[in-house]
């Protein structure tokens, strides 16, 4: 079992629509969460990180995470084409410093 | 600020022959992280540098080594090249004390391998 798991897609959505994508864990021992985004022959850049269970805000982009069902969201309102993209879940655990990332899912906002 | 440049941008290369790739960190980042992001996968990490010692390694071979130079920046080295090597490699830098799990981590746009 991988330690992260995020589903592929790919997701096709109408501009102006809420994207939900998300992930699950396994490793109890993850406390710090982040979410990226990657462009075609991009790095991944990224978009927001949260260490508690609840949601984060930050302009159309909310992070959710709730660790009992160790489960991670990213809420993308409003969509634009702009927002078509590869979307990275990546977590960590104490002391370590490796991060483990979701396979990712593509994302593509049709105008 | 200056993000995280990595060189060359693609790289060919035969099967056993040995390849160097480059980073320069983010300014004010002291950490250093590679990953390997195969196709339609997500990265792998393979190791970090701080302080210009390896500090965390993920599970790759020894055929893979790397430095951190006094500037922060980096390299890796690979030897023996595989067809299965042929990747997007990418370079992290973070500002870390050595524990850097929370420490997000800021990518360059990698050096794309291949190997024939």
């Amino acid at each position: 079992q991988k330690e992260v798991e995020q589903d592929p897609g790919p997701l096709s959505v109408p501009e102006g629509a809420i994207v939900s994508l998300n992930c699950t864990y396994s490793n109890s021992a993850f406390q710090y969460f982040m979410w990226y985004r990657q462009y075609s022959r991009k790095g991944p850049e990224l978009l927001m990180y949260t260490y508690s269970s609840g949601n984060k805000e930050d302009g159309r982009f909310t992070a959710q995470v709730d660790k009992s069902s160790k489960y991670i969201s990213l809420f993308i309102r409003d969509s634009q084409p702009s927002d078509s993209a590869t979307y990275l879940c990546a977590m960590s655990a104490p002391p370590g410093n490796q991060f483990y990332f979701g396979t990712g899912t593509s994302l593509t906002v049709i105008p | 600020e200056t993000g995280v440049t990595q060189s060359p941008t693609h790289l060919i290369k035969t099967r056993g022959q040995q390849v160097t790739l480059r980073c320069s960190s983010q300014s004010g980042h002291n950490t250093v992280s590679w990953y390997q992001q195969a196709l339609g996968q997500g990265p792998q990490f393979i190791f970090q540098y701080y302080r210009e010692e390896e500090n965390g390694r993920g599970n790759f071979p020894p055929r893979f080594s790397g430095l951190q130079f006094p500037n922060y920046s980096s390299e890796l080295n690979v030897n023996a090249l595989e067809l299965d090597d042929s990747a997007l490699y990418l370079c992290a830098s973070s500002a870390g004390t050595g524990r850097s799990y929370n420490s997000p981590l800021h990518f360059g746009n990698g050096t794309r391998l291949t190997v024939t």
